[in-house]
């Protein structure tokens, strides 16, 4: 079955223990991207990745870190979280080529720092 | 920039009965694509619905249509018949036509609640 597949669902956290989320989809796409969702906010994006070794900045980049070392996974990266960080989190991909299709969400991950 | 704009923080619809979800954008750029993605409360991300901006018809995909009207910047999302399974968080998006990516921008969402 074509999935993004995100662990974990649920995350309770302190301040400043460093975490990260991971993110694997196994339909070959090159283009990944992470969003936070809250609440009268939509989703805004954090990072995003073109592909192996090419990652960029979104929208609200500061506290978090990306890496693309393999096609397939997408980490993101919370070095020292903090309490404005609890959100809940889609990791999405989708083809390069720009298509009707839109984007292929992960399930999310709520995470709440304390 | 682009912006995505969903006026109704929440809205309260018959089961049965035909609902709008409103969505505005703004964009300078002639070429762009809108979706349509449903949240239930299991928090998944659905994909319903796509408009590419050079599209000739509205698109439509079973109960879901979009009333697309270029000139007012508009994309309304129209369900028919509404059902139970139909509550949920709604998004509208846009992809602006930045070359080489596929950055989506998203509104802040209507919930929709259909009652029995």
């Amino acid at each position: 079955e074509a999935q993004v597949t995100q662990n974990p669902r649920y995350l309770i956290t302190v301040t400043g223990k460093k975490l990260t989320v991971t993110c694997s989809q196994n339909m070959n796409h090159e283009y990944m991207s992470w969003y936070r969702q809250d609440p009268g906010l939509g989703l805004r994006q954090i990072y995003y990745s073109m592909n192996v070794e090419v990652t960029d900045k979104g929208d609200v980049p500061e506290g978090y870190k990306v890496s693309r070392k393999e096609k397939r996974n997408f980490p993101l990266i919370l070095e020292s979280p903090s309490p404005n960080q609890t959100s809940l989190y889609f990791c999405a991909s989708s083809l390069l080529e720009r298509d009707r299709g839109g984007y292929t969400f992960g399930s999310g991950t709520r995470l709440t720092v304390v | 920039a682009q912006k995505i704009t969903q006026t109704q923080p929440g809205m309260f619809v018959q089961e049965k009965e035909a609902v709008t979800l409103d969505c505005t954008y703004d964009t300078s750029d002639p070429s762009y694509g809108l979706f349509w993605y449903k949240q239930p409360s299991s928090g998944e991300m659905i994909f319903l619905i796509y408009q590419g901006s050079y599209d000739q018809q509205n698109a439509t995909e079973g109960r879901y249509s979009l009333n697309f009207q270029k000139a007012r910047k508009s994309a309304n999302l129209v369900i028919s018949a509404s059902q139970l399974g139909d509550s949920a968080m709604y998004f509208c998006a846009m992809r602006p036509p930045i070359q080489g990516a596929q950055k989506l921008v998203f509104g802040q969402g209507t919930r929709l609640t259909i009652n029995p």
